[in-house]
């Protein structure tokens, strides 16, 4: 079936550094990915679409200065938390489209301190 | 994309079927039906999915009606494994409109 990897599984950082978190899709190319984020005993919230070769789309309330997405291949996206700070802690995880049905990535949890 | 209405949370007994339902009364005729479930501390898992008939995969089977504004997704024999968050969503498959928006889901609890 179709997997999508998540890399690091698992970061803790410092305020005010960057964090860059991978996505690839194992055994299929996908030309739509998407990024979210999950709080604490909370539903996941979509915060970007990604189309390769092209600028993601970001939901309403992201930013996207913050929130870099680079789609460079239709195997790989990554997410890059730029200047993370406490409130950043949360559970990312990455999505990617085959066909008619997305697939999920395990999820990176951060930490920032 | 239509909303869904889903209980918050259910229980079933391990060995038992475990029958969840989904309202989506405003469901429009090219969109789809899909199930994903979330074991703590994980990312969505795909389940199933359909439009108008029935489906029936390894992992479980989706009850649509026939006026298709609810479905029931049905676990045949439930295990512990199976406790976890189920998120029935409903999503057209057209390229400008194609993201999954998570609601709440409902929290099934397996018991011993």
């Amino acid at each position: 079936g179709a997997v999508v990897s998540q890399h690091p599984s698992r970061v803790i950082c410092k305020s005010g550094t960057s964090v860059k978190i991978e996505c690839r899709s194992l055994d299929f190319q996908a030309t739509t990915m998407f990024w979210y984020r999950q709080f604490p005993k909370q539903s996941l919230m979509l915060m970007a679409t990604s189309n390769e070769g092209s600028k993601a789309t970001y939901e309403q309330g992201v930013e996207k200065d913050k929130f870099l997405i680079n789609h460079a291949s239709l195997t790989l996206s990554t997410l890059t938390v730029t200047s993370a700070h406490p409130e950043d802690s949360s559970f990312y995880i990455c999505s990617a489209r085959q066909k008619d049905t997305q697939y999920f990535g395990p999820g990176t949890r951060l930490t920032v301190l | 994309d239509a909303k869904t209405t889903q209980p918050p949370s259910m229980d079933c007994a391990e060995g038992r079927a475990a029958n969840l339902p989904c309202n989506h009364s405003t469901i429009s005729g090219n969109e789809y039906v899909y199930w994903y479930r979330q074991i703590h501390s994980q990312g969505p898992q795909y389940i199933i999915h359909g439009l108008k008939n029935n489906e029936t995969n390894e992992m479980a089977s989706l009850i649509i009606t026939e006026d298709r504004k609810s479905s029931t997704l049905i676990l045949p024999h439930a295990t512990l494994r199976d406790t976890a968050v189920y998120y029935c969503i409903v999503r057209g498959i057209n390229t400008g409109g194609f993201k999954t928006i998570f609601g709440a889901g409902t929290r099934l609890f397996v018991k011993a």
